[in-house]
């Protein structure tokens, strides 16, 4: 029963560097999701993947980069982190849109987040 | 545009019943969700509720809707410990035409803080 699970649970950085939060789900779902979450401003999305082969910006998509490597793993890249990009970061995933199905709750399943400091 | 407002903080005495109330700007949300995070923890689902239903009672969780006033409510009957955490109210918007991801709205998030 893993559901959705991300790495690396915690992260320092200092400012300019790179680095990768991997994300992977076993439940066979279509579509997945990054969001940033910080004190005060709920959830905001950065990217999603609506289905394998497929992304698209959120709200917040600059400093950010994805790969939908396959249907299960989603990363999440920052090519050269700034301060601004401290937050906890939440990868989740939903069944997403299925042709022929009329449209329901899209339910995420979330993963357990991923604290990244930036100094 | 779309917004959805959650008051950030709401403290309560073990035992008593808790109401945390949302408001939402989009009149042409389909759903709506109730979401609880523990500490350290990612979003769980706890509840959700179609926009043409008024009332939903899940065990010791009632959530009722109010589309005129575009408002959601979530009670939680006997409220225990346990239930301390930040619970997120959310809405989703209808699907585009063409299909693909039917955008979802989260507001801050309200605290719940249960004390003796």
């Amino acid at each position: 029963n893993a559901g959705v699970t991300q790495t690396p649970k915690f992260q320092v950085l200092k400012t300019g560097q790179s680095m990768t939060l991997q994300c992977a789900q076993d439940m066979n779902h279509n579509s997945m999701y990054w969001y940033r979450q910080d004190p005060g401003m709920g959830l905001r999305l950065i990217y999603y993947s609506a289905s394998e082969g497929t992304t698209d910006k959120g709200e917040v998509p600059n400093g950010y980069n994805v790969s939908r490597l396959n249907k299960r793993e989603f990363s999440l890249r920052l090519e050269s982190a700034a301060p601004s990009q401290t937050s906890v970061y939440f990868c989740a995933s939903s069944e997403g849109w299925i042709p022929g199905r009329s449209s329901g709750a899209n339910v995420l399943t979330f993963g357990a987040g991923s604290r990244l400091t930036v100094l | 545009g779309e917004d959805v407002e959650q008051s950030l903080f709401l403290s309560v005495r073990e035992g008593d019943s808790s109401v945390i109330n949302c408001t939402y700007t989009d009149s042409s949300s389909t759903y709506l969700y109730w979401y609880k995070q523990e500490p350290g923890a990612g979003l769980q689902l706890l509840t959700y509720i179609f926009s043409n239903m008024d009332m939903k009672q899940d065990q010791r969780l009632t959530v009722l809707l109010n589309k005129k006033d575009k408002h959601l409510s979530l009670r939680i009957a006997d409220t225990q410990t346990g239930d301390s955490a930040i619970y997120f109210c959310a809405e989703t918007l209808p699907r585009p035409p063409r299909g693909g991801y039917n955008k979802l709205i989260f507001g801050a998030g309200t605290r719940l803080a249960v004390h003796p």
